[in-house]
C-alpha cells in the first residue's frame, strides 16, 4: 500500500488565488512527522512545512499553511495568493516513527502551474 | 551560511561503471540522507549517515554503498552500473537534536549509458 498518496498529478491555478494541494498517508505509527516540499526545474528540493503527529494546531509558514486532519489522514498544503514563482512540484513526505531521525517516504508529486 | 552542496552536477557513464557522488551538509548538520529520483518520481531513501556510520537504510541493492568522514561530508558509491540507475541523486542533511527537518542539494544528474 502506498504511504503517501497524491492524487493531483496537476492543478492550475490564476495567479493571486489560493490553491489546496493534496496529500493522504498510512500509517499505524502514532508518532510521525509530515513535511511538504517545493521542486523547481532545476531541481533542488525546497523545504515548506512541517507538522507533527501530536501538534494540536496546523502548521502555518508565510503563505503556506498545512490542513492536518489527523482522522482522515490528511495533510494538504494550502498556498495563499499564488504567485508565478510558486510553479514548481510539490511533495508530500513522512517520517514514520518517534524518533527525530529517519528516512523520509515521498508521494509521487503533484505539478502546480501559476497562470498570471 | 552555504547550504548542502553536491558535486558534481551532472555525471555520464557506461554501464558496469563505478560512480561516487559528493555531499558537503549545511553548516552545523550532523546527519546526511541520500535518496535517488528517477524522472517523474518522489525520491526513494537509499540510506542515512550520523556519526560516520549508516543508521539507516532504504530498499536497495549491496551496489549502493556510503561513507561518512569526520567533517559529516558524505559520498554515496554505486558498482556496477545499470541503465536504471540513471536518476537525480538527492543529498540531504539535518541538524542534530531534531526535529529531523532535512534540508536538499541541487543534486547530482546520474545518465548511465
Amino acid at each position: 500500500a502506498q504511504k503517501i498518496t497524491q492524487t493531483q498529478p496537476g492543478m492550475f491555478v490564476q495567479e493571486k488565488e489560493a490553491v489546496t494541494l493534496d496529500c493522504t498517508y498510512d500509517t499505524s505509527d502514532p508518532s510521525y512527522g509530515l513535511f511538504w516540499y517545493k521542486q523547481p526545474s532545476s531541481g533542488e528540493m525546497i523545504f515548506l512545512i512541517y507538522q507533527g503527529s501530536y501538534d494540536q494546531q496546523n502548521a502555518t509558514e508565510g503563505r503556506y499553511s498545512l490542513n492536518f486532519q489527523k482522522a482522515r489522514k490528511s495533510a494538504n498544503l494550502v498556498i495563499s495568493a499564488s504567485q508565478l514563482g510558486d510553479s514548481a512540484m510539490y511533495f508530500c513526505a513522512m517520517r514514520e516513527g518517534g524518533t527525530s531521525y529517519g528516512k523520509l517516504t515521498f508521494g509521487q508529486g503533484t505539478i502546480l502551474t501559476v497562470h498570471p | 551560511d552555504a547550504g548542502v552542496t553536491q558535486s558534481p552536477t551532472h555525471l555520464i557513464k557506461t554501464r558496469g561503471q563505478q560512480v561516487t557522488l559528493r555531499c558537503s551538509p549545511k553548516s552545523g548538520h550532523d546527519t546526511v540522507s541520500w535518496y535517488q529520483q528517477a524522472l517523474g518520481q518522489g525520491p526513494q531513501f537509499i540510506f542515512q549517515y550520523y556519526e560516520e556510520e549508516e543508521r539507516q537504510r532504504g530498499n536497495f541493492p549491496d551496489r549502493f554503498s556510503g561513507h561518512q568522514f569526520p567533517n559529516y561530508s558524505s559520498e554515496l558509491n554505486v558498482n556496477a552500473l545499470l541503465l536504471g540507475d540513471s536518476a537525480l541523486y538527492l543529498c540531504a542533511s539535518s541538524p542534530p537534536g531534531g526535529p529531523d527537518t532535512q534540508y536538499f542539494g541541487p543534486g547530482t544528474r546520474l545518465t548511465v549509458l
